[in-house]
């Protein structure tokens, strides 16, 4: 069965500090994708990246970093300088095909809060 | 270009009732995915629909029921409710499948009474 782990319920910070959001997988497939997404107060998911199994290459955008390591089933997610606006709930999600059935399985989030 | 767009924003209902939501994907999108979100948990998947066919079923009982017309649009049907079916419910398109990035709408927010 297709797993999605993320063991820290909730985090607070305070402005600037850097944060990290662990996520860990289990899969069978050989072939997955893994998912960040952002849940603001308003509630609609917002994509933030999304990377195939084949590619381990560490990604970067702005204040974001990914950091995708196969051998230990994870998936983490770093803010750097963290600000107010980063406050939300973040889900780790992992999508293959099971059963014939295609579908996004997702972790129960992390609740990040940044304070001024 | 317009995101996924969903209707109502919020419903409030009786157990018993039947509630019918609706979602419209991003132009070119085909497939659309239904997922439900109770409070303090991660969205658990329902349905997937491509083409208008069903390509994918949750573990949710048979109260649950979709649809995706030509125009790609879809509408999830719930009868029957229960107190349980309170949650938020959100719809996400993509261009195929889930392995394709899925793009979320803002979520209809289902209250049972």
């Amino acid at each position: 069965a297709q797993k999605v782990t993320q063991a820290q319920t909730e985090i607070s910070v305070v402005e600037k500090e850097d944060v990290t959001l662990d996520c860990v997988y289990e899969t069978r497939d050989t072939t997955y994708y893994l998912f960040w997404y952002k849940q603001p107060p308003s509630g609609e998911l917002v994509f933030l990246i999304r990377r195939n199994s084949f590619d381990e290459q560490n990604e970067i955008s702005g204040r974001y970093s990914w950091n995708f390591q196969k051998s230990t089933s994870s998936f983490n997610f770093t803010i750097t300088a963290s600000q107010v606006v980063d406050s939300a709930v973040y889900f780790c999600a992992l999508s293959g095909i099971q059963g014939g059935s295609e579908k996004l399985v997702f972790g129960k989030g992390t609740k990040l809060t940044v304070n001024p | 270009d317009a995101g996924v767009t969903q209707s109502p924003t919020h419903l409030i209902k009786t157990r018993g009732q039947q509630v019918t939501l609706r979602c419209s994907p991003i132009s070119g999108h085909k497939s659309v995915s239904w997922y439900q979100q109770v409070l303090g948990q991660g969205p658990q998947f329902i349905f997937q629909y491509y083409e208008k066919e069903e390509r994918g079923r949750g573990n949710f009982p048979d109260r649950f029921s979709a649809r995706q017309f030509p125009n790609y649009s879809s509408e999830l049907n719930v009868n029957a409710l229960l107190l349980g079916d309170s949650a938020l419910y959100l719809c996400a398109s993509s261009l195929e499948g889930s392995t394709d990035t899925q793009y979320f709408g803002p979520g209809t927010r289902l209250t049972v009474l």
